[in-house]
Parts: C-alpha cells; sequence; structure tokens
C-alpha cells in the first residue's frame, strides 16, 4: 500500500534558526513528490515539487527538500526560519497507478518563536 | 480563470438539508479532485476526475455525497441531507493531466451544518 507519513505533528524554531520537517513515503512505484503551504485560514499553496529530475528541489521562500531513494524520504529545510514561515504544511505523493490520486500527509504544523 | 474558484466561500446549512458546492478548474486542466478537510484533521480524499474516465469515488463517505463533473470543466459536489459531522472545508484542486506536475487548489467552501 501506498501512504505518507510526516514523523512530527508539531514542530516549533526560532526565528533565524534552521527548520527541518520530515516526510517518509512508501510506494511500489515511481513517485511524485510536493510540498504545499496552508497559511490560516488560507488555501494550499505549492512550495516545490519532486518529479523524477533532480533528488535536490529548490522552493519558493528559500525551502528546498531532498529526494533520498534509499530512505524513501523527501524532507522540507530551510537554513533560517522567519515568522512568515509559521503555517501547517502538507508533504503529498502522487502515484502512478490506476487512479492518479493524491495521498496527503497528516500535515505538520510550524510554529516560529521570536 | 486564472486560478480555481471555488463557490461559496462559506456556507451555513441546518441540519437535512441538501446543499450544492461548485469548483470551476483551471481551463485545460484533466483532473480535477475533491477533499475535505475537518478541524484538526488532515485532507481526506472524496472523488477523482480525469477526463472522460469513471470518476474514483472511492473516497466518498457515504451515499449523501456525490458529485459530478459536466463538459470535463465545472464540478458541484452535493451532499444530501447534511449531518453535523458533515461540517469541514472543502476543497477542489485540478491539474493538467494526472497531477504528477502539481495540483492548483481552490480557496475552499467552508461548510458549517447547524
Amino acid at each position: 500500500a501506498q501512504s505518507v507519513t510526516q514523523l512530527d505533528s508539531h514542530v516549533s524554531v526560532s526565528e533565524g534558526t534552521p527548520v527541518l520537517l520530515r516526510c517518509n513515503y512508501s510506494s511500489s512505484y515511481s513517485p511524485s513528490l510536493f510540498w504545499y503551504v496552508q497559511h490560516p485560514n488560507k488555501g494550499l499553496q505549492l512550495l516545490l515539487k519532486y518529479t523524477s529530475a533532480a533528488t535536490l528541489v529548490k522552493g519558493i521562500n528559500g525551502f528546498e527538500a531532498e529526494f533520498k531513494k534509499s530512505e524513501t524520504s523527501f524532507h522540507l529545510t530551510k537554513p533560517s526560519a522567519h515568522m512568515s514561515d509559521a503555517a501547517e504544511y502538507f508533504c503529498v505523493v502522487t502515484l502512478y497507478s490506476s487512479a492518479s490520486k493524491i495521498i496527503f500527509g497528516s500535515g505538520t504544523r510550524l510554529s516560529i518563536r521570536p | 480563470g486564472a486560478g480555481v474558484s471555488q463557490s461559496p466561500s462559506n456556507k451555513v446549512t441546518e441540519k437535512g438539508k441538501d446543499v450544492e458546492l461548485r469548483c470551476d478548474p483551471i481551463s485545460g486542466h484533466t483532473a480535477l479532485y475533491w477533499y475535505r478537510q475537518s478541524l484538526g484533521q488532515g485532507l481526506e480524499f472524496l472523488i477523482y476526475f480525469q477526463g472522460n474516465s469513471a470518476p474514483d469515488k472511492s473516497g466518498l463517505p457515504s451515499d449523501r455525497f456525490s458529485a459530478e463533473r459536466t463538459g470535463g470543466s465545472v464540478s458541484t459536489l452535493t451532499i444530501q441531507r447534511t449531518q453535523q459531522e458533515d461540517s469541514a472545508v472543502y476543497l477542489c484542486a485540478s491539474s493538467p493531466t494526472g497531477g504528477h506536475y502539481g495540483y492548483t487548489f481552490g480557496s475552499g467552501t467552508r461548510l458549517t451544518v447547524v
């Protein structure tokens, strides 16, 4: 079965320190992987995507993610957190199957301490 | 249009009434998804349309839920005899193909059943 696991439901960091949001997936196929961000009372916005090109993917707002097939991981990082990064982050997988369904992780709430 | 448009943005309805939620995807996007996001929970897949293929309805929680997509464009999600547990934000997303290049989400319809 295919699945996505976000290992932390809540991450809190100080402004200016690095951010690491963890995501592991399980898939029998080559996946496409995405990170989405949802600010309070806002819609979902695409941060970045991996679609079998470069394994290190750069996204908007200084975020990056690295696809590691051996670890089945797609962790999201940012070198220096900003107050505006406080939001809910979702790791998402699309799988090549008969019904191309989006599979969402359960989300990680990122809090930024001043 | 430039983005995925959902209407209404907010809907308050009495328990037992029927409601219709509308999604207008990006022009030319063949894939359309409906998701539900309940308070404090992740995103729950409801239904997926791809071109003229039969929709994947495997996520619909009960037979009170139905959806259609007319002319491969606008989609309507209908909930009959609404219950309080139907209260959630209903999100629509569209994609050019099966979603392997990312999805664009609408801002959602917040449904409150009183």
